[in-house]
């Protein structure tokens, strides 16, 4: 079965300071990854994905994951935070299975808290 | 237009009581979607329908029932509610052709009292 493990549940990073959440996953075949954030009483908004190809993707405000088969690893950075930036971030991996509606199964989460 | 809408956003109940949550999407999806949230925010696939069809049920008590009554539409009817049901419940939905990227709606915070 799929899993993901996200190892850091809280991280502090200060305002203006570079960011990199940690995801690693267990799949056996090409995994498709997924990042999510949630800000407070939010649902989740996609930032970005990976499905094939370049293994760095870019996503929305400022993001990007690297997808590193070796590692097992899709970790999510960020150059530059914002304040803004201040949310619960989650990983994911989904599968395609022709037909099916699996869904996707998601880390437990890492709480971004930013310094001023 | 919100592409994925659920009714209510706030649901605060008695245990023991019935309770529905509503769902809807506009994107042309033919596959939906419940998560729930629990208190540390762990998300957990509840069940999934496609095209009106029920695909996954998690382990999940009979007491929660889903239905959706066209493909645009999955609602959520939890009996007998107990303490531990109270959770943020999140509508999803996917096109089925593909790797399955989930849109969220903002969720239901169900709170048993």
């Amino acid at each position: 079965a799929q899993s993901v493990t996200q190892p850091d549940i809280h991280i502090t990073v200060s305002e203006g300071a570079s960011l990199e959440l940690r995801c690693n996953y267990s799949y056996g075949a090409t995994p498709y990854l997924f990042w999510y954030v949630q800000s407070p009483g939010q649902g989740l908004q996609l930032l970005l994905k990976y499905f094939s190809g370049d293994t760095l993707v870019q996503g929305i405000k400022g993001f990007e994951a690297e997808f590193k088969r070796s590692q097992s690893s899709f970790n999510l950075r960020k150059p530059s935070v914002h304040w803004s930036d201040a949310a619960e971030y989650f990983c994911a991996v989904g599968q395609y299975s022709g037909g099916g509606a699996d869904g996707l199964t998601f880390g437990k989460g890492t709480h971004l808290i930013i310094q001023p | 237009d919100t592409a994925v809408s659920q009714t209510p956003k706030y649901l605060v109940t008695q245990m023991g009581n019935d309770k529905s949550i509503k769902c809807e999407q506009n994107l042309g999806h033919d596959t939906m979607y419940w998560y729930k949230q629990d208190s540390k925010k762990f998300l957990k696939i509840m069940f999934s329908y496609n095209n009106k069809e029920l695909i996954i049920n998690e382990t999940v008590p009979n007491r929660f029932s889903p239905k959706s009554p066209d493909k645009a539409h999955l609602n959520l009817h939890i009996n007998s509610l107990e303490l531990g049901d109270s959770a943020v419940y999140f509508c999803a939905s996917s096109q089925v052709e593909g790797p399955g990227e989930l849109f969220f709606g903002e969720g239901s915070r169900l709170t048993v009292l």
